[in-house]
């Protein structure tokens, strides 16, 4: 079966600060791995996706992720956080012979000027 | 803007009703996802449908059903409307079927459903 766990539905950064949000999934097979953002009253909007290759993959307004493989886990980062992050972000895996995503519950970002 | 557009895209239902949600996918996708997304939660399946069939379907009941249209569009029809079917539901369009080479989904803003 395959699951998605975010540590920590809510998250406070300081604007400028480091933005880590975390992801562990469980697979049977070896996963596709995304994180969406959803902004208020609006769908979800990709932010980076692994796949194969290389295991750090980066993400558009500065955003990148790591899949380690060993621990499980594609966490979200980026160095210096903008008041424009402020959002909730899902983390998602998918199987390369299945046809759905599994979300995890999200994590909810909030940066303090 | 992802391409894809849902309507309506707020309604408000009483129990017992019937809804029909509305998709229209990326120009070029044949796939077409529908998700639910309850108030703090993050998006479960409902169903997917390829080139007009339904292509795998999460764990709702027969109550929730869905039809994709020769041109890809899609809808999601709900019966017999419960409280709890209150949530956003989000259509997803993508090229192929599934995670086949990590197949990026795109989604619409989705239709708010309250049901009273």
């Amino acid at each position: 079966a395959q699951s998605v766990t975010q540590l920590g539905s809510h998250v406070s950064v300081s604007e400028g600060a480091l933005v880590l949000l975390r992801c562990n999934y469980s697979s049977s097979v070896p996963p596709y791995l995304f994180w969406y953002v959803q902004y208020p009253n609006q769908g979800l909007q990709l932010l980076l996706k692994y796949t194969t290759g290389a295991t750090l993959v980066k993400g558009i307004n500065g955003f990148e992720a790591e899949f380690k493989k060993s621990e499980t886990s594609f966490h979200l980062t980026k160095p210096s956080a903008h008041m424009s992050d402020a959002a909730e972000y899902f983390c998602a895996v998918s199987l390369n012979t299945g046809n759905q995503f599994y979300f995890g519950t999200g994590t909810s970002l909030t940066v303090i000027p | 803007e992802t391409g894809v557009t849902q309507s309506p895209t707020h309604l408000i239902k009483t129990r017992g009703q019937q809804v029909t949600l509305r998709c229209s996918s990326q120009s070029g996708h044949n796939t077409v996802s529908w998700y639910q997304q309850a108030l703090g939660q993050g998006p479960q399946f409902i169903f997917q449908y390829y080139r007009e069939e339904e292509n795998g379907r999460g764990n709702f009941p027969p109550r929730f059903s869905g039809l994709q249209f020769p041109n890809y569009s899609s809808e999601l029809n709900v019966n017999a409307l419960e409280l709890d079917d209150s949530a956003l539901y989000l259509c997803a369009s993508s090229l192929a079927r599934g995670g086949h080479s990590g197949n990026t989904i795109y989604f619409g803003e989705g239709s708010w459903l309250t049901v009273v």
